[in-house]
């Protein structure tokens, strides 16, 4: 199974400053396989990322995401008012599609 | 646009069963995998079973293995969980997510609570 450790645990920052959110698999994983979400409280999460890179429909561009191998990352631009919530990663090769424990992205 | 709406949730006795149901419209509803997630209250998310488009194929996470059911009527667009052995850890949010891989769109959630 792999397991996917984030960090930090939770990030305070103000508005239009920018949020670099990691996402470490405990084995390499193919970039196809990672997906971020974002969850605000009382919401059900909204898919951002899929396939480490790709923006999903209707994810305005300040949200992008990189990485390989183990090591992901999610980078907000420019941090607005909607964009403080938790942010998970997960990974989607083959069963269990596990999720990170997520970050907390709050104001400062 | 795609809309995904759990229903069955509640409050159960340990040991106890239920069963969730996800009606789907707005898209092909055929022709997608379908999959059950979980968030414990306060805690984070956990992927609980998945079922190919034709219902091919069905997996679990092994907390639910032999415990819960995964099925679908694509003729009537519709997602189940049937939930049996209820434990006190099965207490979440469940939510239903469209996408054979990751999850383009997500239910509401439906309040699951195991507790005497």
């Amino acid at each position: 199974e792999i397991v996917l450790t984030q960090s930090p645990g939770t990030l305070s920052l103000s508005p239009g400053e920018r949020a670099t959110l990691s996402c470490r698999a405990s084995q390499t994983i193919s970039v196809s396989n990672l997906a971020w979400y974002q969850q605000k409280p009382g919401q059900a999460p909204r898919l951002l990322i899929y396939a480490a890179s790709s923006r999903a429909t209707g994810i305005p561009d300040r949200f992008s995401g990189s990485g390989s191998g183990t090591d992901f990352t999610l980078t907000i631009d420019r941090l607005e008012s909607e964009d403080f919530a938790v942010y998970y990663c997960q990974h989607y090769g083959g069963s269990p599609f596990t999720f990170g424990p997520g970050t907390k992205v709050d104001i400062k | 646009q795609v809309q995904l709406v759990e229903s069955g949730g509640g409050v159960v006795q340990p040991g106890g069963s239920l069963r969730l149901s996800c009606a789907a419209s707005g898209f092909t509803f055929s022709s997608y995998g379908m999959h059950w997630v979980r968030q414990a209250p306060g805690k984070g998310l956990e992927w609980v079973a998945f079922i190919r488009y034709d219902g091919g194929n069905k997996d679990y996470v092994d907390s639910v293995k032999g415990r819960f059911t995964i099925s679908r009527d694509n003729s009537k667009k519709m997602l189940f969980l049937q939930m049996t052995s209820l434990r006190a850890e099965d207490t979440a949010v469940y939510y239903c997510a469209k996408g054979s891989h990751y999850f383009h769109s997500w239910g509401q959630g439906m309040l699951v609570t195991v507790s005497s």
